[in-house]
């Protein structure tokens, strides 16, 4: 299967700050998606995002998939964004491929 | 709309029992899938089910198994448990019609604890 690697593994900010997560894909992607997991496990839906840019709020995410690359982008780190973000990218197969994920936490 | 939901919240278990772990896909989604979620694995993919077939398997032993009923709504299996099994399992919903191209919304979990 395709491999995802996430840089960087942990990021710790001030509140306030702005910060860049990075993943890269092994193989061309028909689908890429961004997942923020909260306390409880759960996976919340962030950025579905194969190609080009998209903005939600203080968040946004580009993914380049002719370098095989997703960007995503923090703006104004509150508290409420510390946690665990997960990129996940498919190929043919209606399976997502995980990368390992990166801890964010954001502190006052 | 109502999301994924997914039964039990939690679970214990000991080793050698079998479990049976529910999951009610988004209204009008056909595709369930399964995820496993372990500190030293990550997330992996179980398998996958649409219109009550499994389409698509990850590499799990065969006590891992599953199925879907007629109103998408899918049950996973582990018989034979065995501390390793211990995990946050999290299926997934998506339309799964137009094969690779859906974006998949995830449930909130059943966590695993075998002893």
């Amino acid at each position: 299967g395709i491999q995802v690697e996430q840089s960087p593994p942990d990021l710790i900010l001030q509140e306030g700050a702005n910060s860049t997560l990075r993943c890269n894909f092994s193989d061309s992607v028909n689908n890429l998606q961004w997942f923020h997991q909260n306390p409880w496990g759960q996976l919340i839906n962030l950025f579905y995002i194969p190609s080009g840019t998209k903005q939600n709020g203080r968040l946004s995410a580009t993914t380049v998939a002719t370098e095989r690359y997703s960007l995503l982008y923090i703006s104004s780190s509150q508290t409420t964004d510390s946690g665990v973000y997960f990129c996940a990218a498919k190929t043919g197969a209606n399976n997502l491929f995980f990368g390992t994920g990166t801890r964010l936490t954001v502190i006052p | 709309k109502a999301g994924v939901t997914q039964t039990p919240r939690y679970l214990i278990k000991t080793r050698g029992q079998q479990v049976t772990l529910s999951c009610s896909p988004i209204s009008g989604h056909r595709s369930v899938s399964w995820y496993q979620q372990t500190p030293g694995q990550g997330l992996q993919f179980l398998f996958e089910y649409f219109s009550e077939t499994q389409r698509n398997k990850g590499n799990f032993p065969g006590r891992f198994s599953g199925r879907q009923f007629s109103n998408s709504r899918s049950e996973m299996n582990v018989s034979t448990l065995e501390l390793g099994d211990s995990a946050l399992y999290l299926c997934a919903s998506s339309p799964g019609t137009s094969g690779a191209y859906n974006e998949q919304f995830f449930g909130p979990g059943t966590r695993l604890t075998v002893l």
